[in-house]
């Protein structure tokens, strides 16, 4: 099946710093990606939704300038989490859909962790 | 307003039982269901998939119904292993928009 490769899966950085997620799809062309969010025992909630070589589409309540999307090819996506504070700390998950209606194909997640 | 529930938050079985999750929505009009399958620490998992027009999807010891009348999607896993032990989210997406709408999950044990 489709895969999506997510890295880093781990990070712990200092607060204010700023961190860079990778979202790759190996085997097909993601024309859009999705960035979720996901607090302990909680459900994944959308942050946003990037089509390839546009501007991603925030959900409401997301800061654009705190969470920097950039989709720049039909296999990558980045989050950028910019200036992260500890509020920030969550398991953040991408996935890629190929625009035949088929299911979304997820990563497996990074923990980030902002002491 | 909407809501997309799972009313378990857990549910402990015994193996070789069948494990029935329930996933009610409400306000949504989705054009179709959607179960994964989530382990601690990984990404959702994709299971199946139930359009509005269906009223039951099977895939080995898998089964999904989904009621409009109701708004309801049951998830049943029969002959259930440890090895199901998981946490199983629904989500569904609507007949306007692309993106996904989860529930907040159940955490299903099955005991030896």
């Amino acid at each position: 099946g489709a895969v999506v490769s997510q890295h880093p899966s781990r990070v712990i950085c200092k607060s204010g710093t700023s961190v860079k997620i990778e979202c790759r799809s190996l085997d097909f062309q993601a024309t859009t990606m999705f960035w979720y969010r996901q607090f302990p025992k909680q459900s994944l909630m959308l942050m946003a939704t990037s089509n390839e070589g546009s501007k991603a589409t925030y959900e409401q309540g997301v800061e654009k300038d705190k969470f920097l999307i950039n989709h720049a090819s039909l296999t990558l996506s980045t989050l950028t989490v910019t200036s992260a504070h500890p509020e920030d700390s969550s398991f953040y998950i991408c996935s890629g859909e190929d625009g035949t209606n088929q299911p979304q194909h997820f990563g497996d997640g990074t923990r980030l962790s902002i002491l | 307003s909407q809501k997309i529930e799972q009313n378990s938050e857990a549910l402990n079985i015994q193996e070789g039982k069948t494990a029935t999750l329930t996933c009610n929505y409400t306000n949504y009009s989705p054009a179709y269901l959607q179960w994964y399958r989530q382990d601690p620490g990984r990404g959702p998992v994709f299971l199946l998939l139930i359009r509005e027009n269906e009223k039951e999807k099977r895939k080995e010891r898998l089964k999904v119904t989904f009621d409009t009348t109701l708004k309801q999607s049951l998830f049943h896993i029969t002959a259930s292993q440890p090895a199901d032990s998981a946490t199983y989210l629904c989500a569904l997406v609507t007949s306007s928009a692309s993106k996904i709408i989860f529930g907040s999950g159940t955490r299903l044990s099955i005991r030896p």
